[in-house]
């Protein structure tokens, strides 16, 4: 079946502008999170949403950071103002429920950010 | 606080070689999960072992096997007979609170 997917793959934007990155879970999926992953580090926790709802959105670095889930399947994160230090890889997941329910979580391919 | 720690930032092995790949955590949770994850170079995470901490029975799974030692708070990775399509950045991952808290990762070069 189709795995998560995520658009655009890449972006490029200049420092200032509002992005949309959007992810579009595996269907049946009711938790998806995001993370962010500069170049040689793992993955950073932004935000995880269960269904409609963001559960838990204490990745989120700060608020020009918003994330968006209202049918609860695809998302989209918005960064308003970006900023350098915000380029990195966006990665989107979703799971059947949060893993602490013991399922895991499947990773679309990410967003790769480039604030110039 | 919750940590993971993967000490190996990069190893590197000749082809047919056994490799083991080391992670450490840090949790105070009594119930918690293990997670490895494999990212090669096309950058897709992929999944690959899920283990909670009431079962310390060692898995095997093809080429691959996980020792998971909750004495010792170390949950690692060995691939048997290595192979070039083993090259990858692999990840560690705790499951804390429904985040995945994430170690740096071992960077893994199979050599022909």
């Amino acid at each position: 079946g189709a795995g998560v997917s995520q658009t655009p793959s890449n972006k490029v934007t200049e420092k200032g502008k509002y992005v949309e990155l959007r992810c579009d879970p595996i269907s049946g999926h009711t938790a998806l999170y995001w993370y962010r992953q500069s170049l040689g580090q793992g993955p950073e926790f932004l935000i995880y949403f269960q269904g409609t709802g963001a559960a838990d959105d204490s990745g989120l670095p700060n608020d020009r950071f918003f994330a968006v889930r209202p049918e609860g399947s695809v998302s989209t994160l918005k960064i308003q103002r970006t900023e350098r230090g915000d380029s990195a890889v966006y990665l989107c997941a979703s799971s059947l429920f949060p893993s602490g329910a013991s399922y895991e979580q499947y990773f679309g391919p990410g967003t790769r950010l480039t604030v110039t | 606080a919750q940590k993971v720690t993967q000490a190996q930032t990069e190893i590197s092995v000749v082809e047919k070689e056994d490799v083991t790949l080391d992670c450490v955590y840090e949790t105070r949770d009594t119930t918690y999960y293990l997670f490895w994850y494999k990212q090669p170079p096309s950058g897709e995470l992929v999944f690959l072992i899920r283990r909670n901490s009431f079962d310390e029975q060692n898995e095997i799974s093809g080429r691959y096997s996980w020792n998971f030692q909750k004495s010792t708070s170390s949950f690692n990775f060995t691939i048997t007979a290595s192979q070039v399509v083993d090259s990858a950045v692999y990840f560690c991952a705790l499951d804390s609170n429904y985040q995945l808290i994430w170690g740096a990762g071992t960077k893994l070069i199979i050599k022909p």
